[in-house]
């Protein structure tokens, strides 16, 4: 069974940063590509950013362009998500879920098929 | 980037009800579609991918369909346990992902 554990909650001054990580566990078969989705309170999902796989390299949503950074530790499965210069509004829960491809012949379809518990991140003076 | 509309935002049904959730997409996805069921406090979880294929371990009462740029998601027979807050999600344009706003099912 696959397992995504997330760091405790933080608390964090506006301007400062937080380092939010997730250990995946329970499928030693798979190489995991993790994403982060992050969701304010009372609000939707918004993707924050993930991994290109063929590439390696990281995309991030626009709203996270240049404050977010996502670090992963393939000798650990452990996937980091940094936040920086914070402001009240990035208040929320960050989740890390599992990306997985199920192909149909030729056409591969994305998903995520597991997530960790969430982290409340919460900015506040 | 690739918008993601549901409505309605929210609906009140009753146990036994049939419920359909829309899903509009602001460009064609094919079916890179996926929709997820999230219960207050808790991570979201996935229903159904590719538009139609129900995730294994769902009960076969949740059904998808659609393609090119509307969706939807139907329960029939609605369970105690399907209130819930319900996303769609594109897959068309990874790893750049976007979810509708979510439409909260409720109890009448």
């Amino acid at each position: 069974q696959v397992q995504l554990v997330q760091s405790g909650a933080e608390v964090r001054k506006p301007g400062s940063s937080v380092k939010v990580s997730c250990k995946a566990s329970g499928d030693s078969s798979s190489k995991y590509i993790l994403t982060w989705v992050r969701q304010a309170p009372g609000q939707g999902l918004e993707w924050v950013g993930g991994v290109i796989p063929l590439l390696g390299t990281k995309k991030y949503a626009q709203n996270f362009q240049g404050r977010a950074t996502i670090i992963t530790d393939g000798s650990t499965n452990t996937a980091y998500l940094e936040l920086s210069s914070l402001r009240s509004d990035d208040t929320a829960v960050y989740y890390c879920a599992r990306e997985r491809s199920t192909c149909d012949g030729t056409i591969c379809y994305k998903t995520f098929d597991y997530w960790g518990q969430g982290t409340l991140v919460t900015v506040s003076s | 980037d690739i918008q993601m509309t549901q409505s309605p935002s929210s609906l009140s049904a009753s146990v036994g009800d049939r419920v359909t959730i829309t899903c509009r997409a602001s460009q064609s996805i094919s079916d890179f579609l996926n929709w997820y069921q999230q219960k207050p406090g808790k991570a979201p979880r996935l229903l159904i991918y590719a538009a139609s294929n129900l995730q294994r371990g769902v009960p076969s009462r949740f059904s998808g369909r659609g393609y090119g740029t509307e969706f939807t998601l139907t329960i029939t027979s609605l369970q105690p346990e399907d209130f819930a807050t319900y996303y769609c999600q594109q897959s068309y344009s990874p790893p750049t992902w976007t979810f509708g706003q979510g439409t909260k099912v409720e109890i009448k």
